[in-house]
């Protein structure tokens, strides 16, 4: 079955960075991309961007692009998803979805929170 | 920012149908497949609706989708105590090259 995994909740400093891993399991990690999405507490949906993991292109959404970072390691059958310049307003929990490109997010990881705080 | 509209609320009691709209533009719902998805209380979303009205195995048909120009609904009959949830529509934007999401509705079982 698939399955995708999120590593734990972080907690970082106003500036900081942090970097999210969202392992997968239960089929061919290079058939299908990723789409990073989060949710504010309270707040709705917002999707960041998206990765193949074929071949590791990306294609970011407008308002992180020079802020994000989404990269994949076919070896471990891993996606990072990495947020610089962290502010108060990045608190949210960070969900991995698999997705063909601009298709449907099928499976979800359990979601890592991330706050930030001084 | 979201640029698919949705109520922000709707409620209803066992066995009644409910209906959640979505409203969109050109270059999304009306150009793209409507996908729906659903957030139980502290988890992760789950697909509920994808291709516009096609539910993914394991969905059960009191959920069902349809669309028309530039909007999109939601419908659950029947409706359960475990259907108690936040709901989202999404679509690829063309414009913006990138998936854009509803602003959510919650559900509630009165």
């Amino acid at each position: 079955q698939v399955q995708l995994v999120q590593s734990g909740a972080e907690v970082k400093k106003p500036g900081a960075s942090v970097k999210v891993s969202c392992k997968a399991s239960g089929y061919t990690f290079t058939t299908y991309g990723f789409s990073w999405v989060r949710q504010a507490p309270g707040q709705g949906l917002e999707w960041m961007g998206w990765i193949s993991g074929y071949n590791g292109n990306t294609n970011y959404a407008q308002k992180f692009q020079g802020r994000v970072t989404m990269t994949t390691d076919t070896s471990t059958s891993t996606a990072y998803m990495e947020l610089r310049s962290l502010r108060s307003d990045d608190t949210a929990v960070y969900y991995c979805a698999r997705q063909l490109w601009a298709a449907p997010l099928d499976y979800w990881g359990q979601g890592t929170l991330v706050t930030v705080s001084s | 920012q979201s640029v698919l509209t949705q109520p922000p609320s709707t409620s209803g009691t066992p066995g009644q149908r409910v209906t959640i709209s979505c409203s969109g533009s050109s270059s999304n719902i009306g150009s793209n497949t409507v996908k729906w998805y659903q957030q139980l209380p502290g988890t992760a979303p789950k697909l509920l609706i994808y291709s516009n009205n096609q539910r993914p195995s394991g969905v059960p048909d009191r959920f069902s989708g349809s669309t028309s120009g530039t909007s999109a609904s939601l419908a659950i009959s029947g409706l359960q105590s475990e259907d108690e949830a936040d709901y989202y529509c999404a679509a690829w934007d063309d414009s913006l090259n990138g998936y854009v999401f509803g602003t959510g509705t919650k559900v509630t079982v009165l």
